[in-house]
C-alpha cells in the first residue's frame, strides 16, 4: 500500500528557529518522487522542494532542506530562520512512479510561526 | 514555476445546478491534469484523472456521471459538477504534470483553487 503519515498534526515555532516536519512514507515501487507543499489559508498549494528516490544527495531550495532517509523511509522538511510567512499547512507528498504519476498526500502539519 | 489558473476561485449555487470549473496551464502544456477535492482541515484527495483527448480516470468511490471532466486541449481541463447538492460543497483543486524535460525533475503544479458552496 501506498502511504504518506505525517504525525505532527501542529507546531508552534518562534520566529527565526529551524524547524522539522516529520513525514513518513511506504511504498513498494523502487522508484518514487518526494514533495512537500505548503499551503497558506488562501487555499492554493505551493510546490517547496523535490527529492527524487535516487538522488543520492539532499534536495535544497533556498531555506528548505529535504531530510532523505531512504532506508528509515523518511523526508523530513527542514525550514531555517523561521519567518512569520511560514505560517501555514504543510503537506508531504509521494509519486510511485508506477502509478502513472498520482500524487498522495499526507495529512498535513499546521505550522505557526510566534513573533 | 510553472502556472496554473482556475476558474472560478468562488462559487455559490443552489441545490440541483450544475458547476462548471475550469484549470488551465498558463505557460506550458499538460496532457495530464489531476482534480483533488479538500475538506475543511484535511489533506487532498485525488478524484481523477485528466487526459487530454481520452476520458478520464476515476478514484475509487468518485461518481463519474456526477463530476464529469473534459481536456479537450492540452492546456485546459474543465470539471463540472452535475446536480450539485450541499454534501458537494467543498474545495476544489487543479494540479497540472509537466513533462520533466529540459533537466527539470517532473512535478505537478497547483492551481489556487475553487471554492464551492451548494446552497
Amino acid at each position: 500500500a501506498q502511504k504518506i503519515t505525517q504525525t505532527q498534526p501542529g507546531m508552534f515555532v518562534q520566529e527565526k528557529e529551524a524547524v522539522t516536519l516529520d513525514c513518513t512514507y511506504d511504498t513498494s515501487d523502487q522508484s518514487y518522487g518526494l514533495f512537500w507543499y505548503k499551503q497558506p489559508s488562501s487555499g492554493e498549494m505551493i510546490f517547496l522542494i523535490y527529492q527524487g528516490s535516487y538522488d543520492e544527495q539532499n534536495a535544497t531550495e533556498g531555506r528548505y532542506s529535504l531530510n532523505f532517509q531512504k532506508a528509515r523511509k523518511s523526508a523530513n522538511l527542514v525550514i531555517s530562520a523561521s519567518q512569520l510567512g511560514d505560517s501555514a499547512m504543510y503537506f508531504c507528498a509521494m509519486t510511485p512512479y508506477s502509478s502513472a504519476s498520482k500524487i498522495i498526500f499526507g495529512s498535513g502539519t499546521r505550522l505557526s510561526i510566534r513573533p | 514555476g510553472a502556472v496554473v489558473s482556475q476558474h472560478p476561485s468562488r462559487v455559490i449555487c443552489k441545490s440541483g445546478t450544475s458547476v462548471k470549473i475550469e484549470c488551465r496551464s498558463l505557460d506550458f502544456q499538460a496532457t495530464t491534469m489531476f482534480w483533488y477535492r479538500q475538506f475543511p482541515k484535511q489533506s487532498l484527495m485525488l478524484m481523477a484523472t485528466s487526459n487530454e483527448g481520452s476520458k478520464a480516470t476515476y478514484e475509487q468511490g468518485v461518481e463519474k456521471d456526477k463530476f464529469l471532466i473534459n481536456h479537450a486541449s492540452l492546456t485546459l481541463s474543465t470539471l463540472t459538477v452535475t446536480s450539485a447538492h450541499p454534501e458537494d460543497s467543498s474545495f476544489y483543486i487543479c494540479s497540472a504534470r509537466t513533462s520533466g524535460t529540459g533537466g527539470r525533475q517532473e512535478t505537478q503544479y497547483f492551481g489556487p483553487g475553487t471554492r464551492l458552496l451548494v446552497l
